[in-house]
């Protein structure tokens, strides 16, 4: 078990210019999340999967925005156009899926930094 | 909607015993977590608690739930400086298709020497 792991830790883009992270989840995780996060607040909700199905999507998830998960294992978010505003610390994280607790185990996070 | 309300800052001496506190608003909130967070890191789990229990211990780890207040609190015994970070607060609601946790804006632990 290697954890959740995170491509890029850090990208530094210009303001308009596409960006994509990557997510690998812990193996056999079904469940599968995207959180934002910026300075001095806590992970803000953006969308997660099970296996490969999106299920729920955050409206703060603009459509510049889009997530993957096309085979149920790794996922990837794609920023377009992206906007100062952007700029935050892209956490993603996984889950068993099970019933119970279902606690989610974070990645150590993409930095995105938009000049 | 949900929300989770915490203090912004904690400072206790080493070897103190810090007492972090979280409100939350949901009352289907089923699960409550504790991550710990250290700067350009990951959130860690720290500890959770169901919400039809009154507390849980975990080695210098005691969770407190008031689930009538709708209240949660940490207490961290014997507080060293490695334990300073910070804590978030987290709920989930127990449908099986709730898969989002809402979180706190964090309690930032400072622990003085």
């Amino acid at each position: 078990d290697t954890g959740v792991s995170q491509n890029p830790r850090h990208k530094i883009t210009k303001r308009g210019q596409n960006v994509t992270f990557r997510c690998d989840p812990i193996s056999e995780h079904n469940r599968l999340y995207w959180y934002r996060q910026t300075l001095g607040q806590g992970p803000e909700f953006l969308t997660y999967f099970q296996n490969e199905a999106q299920l729920e999507k955050s409206r703060l998830l603009s459509d510049r925005f889009s997530a993957e998960r096309p085979k149920g294992s790794f996922s990837t978010l794609e920023i377009q156009r992206t906007e100062q505003g952007d700029s935050a610390m892209y956490l993603c994280a996984s889950s068993p899926g099970t019933s119970g607790t279902d606690t989610q185990y974070f990645g150590p996070g993409t930095r995105l930094t938009v000049l | 909607g949900e929300d989770v309300e915490q203090s912004l800052f904690l400072s206790v001496r080493e070897g103190d015993s810090s007492v972090i506190n979280c409100t939350y608003t949901d009352s289907s909130s089923t699960y409550l977590y504790w991550y710990k967070q250290e700067p350009g890191a990951g959130l860690q789990l720290l500890t959770y608690i169901f919400s039809n229990m009154d507390m849980k211990q975990d080695q210098r780890l005691t969770v407190l739930l008031n689930k009538k207040d709708k209240h949660l609190s940490l207490r961290i015994a014997d507080t060293q400086t490695g334990d300073s970070a910070i804590y978030f607060c987290a709920e989930r609601s127990g449908s099986t298709n709730a898969g989002k946790s809402t979180f706190g804006d964090g309690t930032t632990l400072t622990v003085k020497p």
